[in-house]
């Protein structure tokens, strides 16, 4: 099956640093998709993004599908960004189900 | 609803019993997940429903799990005679589409804790 493969897998970051999480996959995809899951262990969606660029305030991304990757941005880091990061795919004629990576935990120290 | 609603939060229980997870997806949403997050397996797909098409069960580790929609709406996920191995937070997601077209929104998660 798919491999997702997220790095860092642990990154501290002070206060208002950008940073750059990467997410790598092994096969093509239709769907991929960046959450966040909060100390609380809320997940939250963050993108859908496929392919092409999105931003969201502080927060933008950008999946290269035919290079088989994603890059989340983080710029103006807060300490409320802290929590654990998830890239997850689906592929190609198995539906909606998402295949997540191992995520990045991120700390925001103030 | 608002997002997707679980219940119960925390469920307790001892090896060997039958547990029932509830989800209620967000109102229209025609495709519902249920995923599960365990300290060793990060998080994996069980199962999803679209629709009234039959479920793709591809993900359901054993037997001993199951789970049915009624309605098109309501989710219940079935563990029988439960494991020590079962012990993980069981999360539900509903999406607009099943084809990997829409973002899946989860909710809050059911922490399933065998004795």
């Amino acid at each position: 099956g798919i491999q997702v493969e997220q790095s860092p897998p642990d990154l501290i970051l002070q206060e208002g640093a950008n940073s750059t999480l990467r997410c790598n996959f092994s096969d093509s995809v239709n769907n991929l998709q960046w959450f966040h899951q909060n100390p609380w262990g809320q997940l939250i969606n963050l993108f859908y993004i496929p392919s092409g660029t999105k931003q969201n305030g502080r927060l933008s991304a950008t999946t290269v599908a035919t290079e088989r990757y994603s890059l989340l941005y983080i710029s103006s880091s807060q300490t409320t960004d802290s929590g654990v990061y998830f890239c997850a795919v689906g592929v190609w004629g198995q539906g909606g189900k998402l295949i997540f990576g191992q995520g990045t935990e991120l700390s925001v120290k103030p | 609803g608002a997002g997707v609603s679980q219940s119960p939060s925390n469920k307790v229980t001892e090896k060997g019993k039958d547990v029932e997870l509830r989800c209620d997806p967000i109102s229209g949403h025609t495709a519902l997940y249920w995923y599960r997050q365990s300290l060793g397996q990060g998080l994996e797909f069980l199962i999803y429903f679209q629709g009234n098409s039959a479920p793709d069960k591809s993900g359901l580790p054993s037997d001993r799990f199951s789970a049915e929609r009624t309605g098109g709406s309501v989710s219940t996920l079935t563990i029988q005679r439960t494991q020590q191995e079962d012990s993980a937070v069981y999360l539900c997601a509903s999406s607009q589409d099943s084809r990997g077209h829409q973002p899946q929104h989860f909710g809050d998660g059911t922490r399933l804790s065998i004795l």
